[in-house]
């Protein structure tokens, strides 16, 4: 069956340490995501990707980078952990850029930065 | 003000009854709205989407939309401990691209 996969589930990592995020999809969807989860911020789109080469910056892009150089994979980079950035990171995908396509996540990320 | 908005709850059901959700969007020409149920330490599911003006029913879960009023719902019947969870609406947000905003969600308990 196709799906959305993410890696690693958990990491701990160190402030000021670059931290890498993998998402991959076997879908063959376009349009790949990025959001983290914060108790009383409910789910913050950081980073978006409508196909190969293509990305754009979400509500909370500051201290995150994407590339999209497949259509499978979008990883996300911390280039310098900090500690406002401990949450839950989903990877998300959707077939297409029409407005009633819906998002279909990964199981997460649990990121935490000491 | 937010643009989407839900109840934080926590609201409390016993089982068997109906349960009701409510969210709000700020976008009048937002045309894509979705529920998802997330379960603790897990990720969105999608459970249903609404395109028109009116109710959609998919086995016990019905959404409602209302653009005028700029509300939609989802309703729960015969609630399930099983269905105790967040439950998370989207709207997507037609600013030429793809994007959904999310509510913060409704954390739902039912009782048995």
């Amino acid at each position: 069956d196709a799906e959305i996969t993410q890696s690693p589930r958990h990491k701990i990592t160190e402030t000021g340490r670059q931290v890498t995020l993998a998402c991959h999809q076997t879908w063959n969807h376009n349009n790949m995501f990025w959001y983290r989860q914060d108790l009383g911020h409910g789910l913050r789109l950081i980073h978006y990707s409508y196909g190969v080469q293509d990305t754009n910056k979400g509500e909370v892009s500051d201290g995150y980078s994407v590339s999209r150089s497949n259509t499978e994979d979008l990883p996300l980079t911390l280039e310098s952990a900090a500690s406002s950035q401990t949450s839950v990171y989903f990877c998300a995908s959707s077939e297409s850029r029409g407005l009633d396509q819906p998002q279909h996540f990964g199981d997460g990320t649990r990121l935490s930065i000491l | 003000q937010k643009e989407v908005e839900q109840n934080s709850g926590p609201l409390s059901v016993p089982e068997g009854a109906i349960a009701s959700l409510n969210c709000t969007y700020s976008d009048r020409v937002s045309q894509s709205f979705f529920w998802y149920r997330q379960y603790s330490g897990k990720s969105p599911e999608l459970i249903m989407s609404i395109y028109s003006n009116g109710d959609k029913e998919d086995g016990r879960f019905t959404a409602q939309l209302n653009k005028a009023s700029q509300y939609v719902s989802l309703l729960i019947r015969d609630s399930q401990p099983s269905d105790s969870a967040t439950y998370l609406c989207a709207v997507n947000i037609p600013q030429g691209a793809q994007k959904l905003v999310f509510g913060q969600g409704t954390r739902l308990t039912i009782n048995p």
